[in-house]
């Protein structure tokens, strides 16, 4: 099983609507991040929470929301998605000893 | 927000070429990574750098940490097939507000 999971892994959507990707991670990591990607652009930091009563806004927040629930899951919501929202999203956990994060597979979403 | 020139955007070689990349950035880091995604996944950690001049190796993979501290480079020698996806660099300050900035990818195809 992965260590980040990311759910669901594919989703289209209409303008408008409300959607969740869920995070949950089994590698015991407080720091927890939502980046966001598009081709030519690379990875785009949304937001990010250092522990369960810690969020902090990225670089692209507008339109976007999260809910740390537990050390374990980080969810990102977009109230009412967007077009310009179609994107890949990646969930990714880092220790605090290290440089390192650990990727999701990724949720595609395509709002329409 | 600020991002990191990363070059050549694509590539495509010869399988048992030779593949260069770099990493340049207007602001110094204290931390260099290079990460790998391949196709319908999220990136994995290929190299780290933790000092400047640093030449770090990993197999058939060399990266260097730039003496600038702006800079990073990352070579692959004698490419197969599977060296296909995209590239990231990655740059880091290591603190309690540490977060990674990423470049805008290099994306390699290999033909055989």
């Amino acid at each position: 099983d992965a260590d980040v999971t990311q759910t669901p892994r594919n989703r289209i959507t209409k303008t408008g609507k409300r959607i969740m990707l869920e995070c949950s991670q089994t590698k015991g990591h407080d720091r927890m991040y939502w980046y966001r990607q598009d081709p030519g652009l690379g990875l785009r930091l949304i937001y990010y929470s250092f522990d369960v009563k810690d969020i902090n806004k990225g670089e692209i927040s507008d339109g976007y929301s999260v809910s740390r629930q537990a050390q374990a899951k980080f969810s990102l919501s977009l109230e009412s998605a967007i077009p310009n929202q179609t994107a890949l999203y990646f969930c990714a956990t880092r220790g605090t000893s290290s440089g390192e994060l650990f990727f999701g597979e990724g949720s595609r979403l395509t709002v329409l | 927000g600020q991002q990191l020139n990363q070059s050549p955007q694509s590539m495509f070689i010869q399988e048992g070429e030779d593949v260069s990349m770099n990493c340049t950035s207007s602001s110094i880091f204290n931390t260099w990574l290079w990460y790998k995604q391949d196709p319908g996944e999220g990136p994995v950690l290929l190299i780290a750098l933790y000092k400047a001049g640093e030449l770090t190796s990993n197999g058939r993979l060399t990266a260097q940490f730039g003496i600038t501290r702006k800079d990073s480079f990352l070579n692959i020698s004698a490419s197969i097939p599977s060296d296909v996806g995209i590239y990231f660099c990655a740059g880091l300050n290591t603190g309690t507000a540490s977060k990674l900035t990423f470049g805008t990818g290099t994306r390699l195809q290999v033909t055989l």
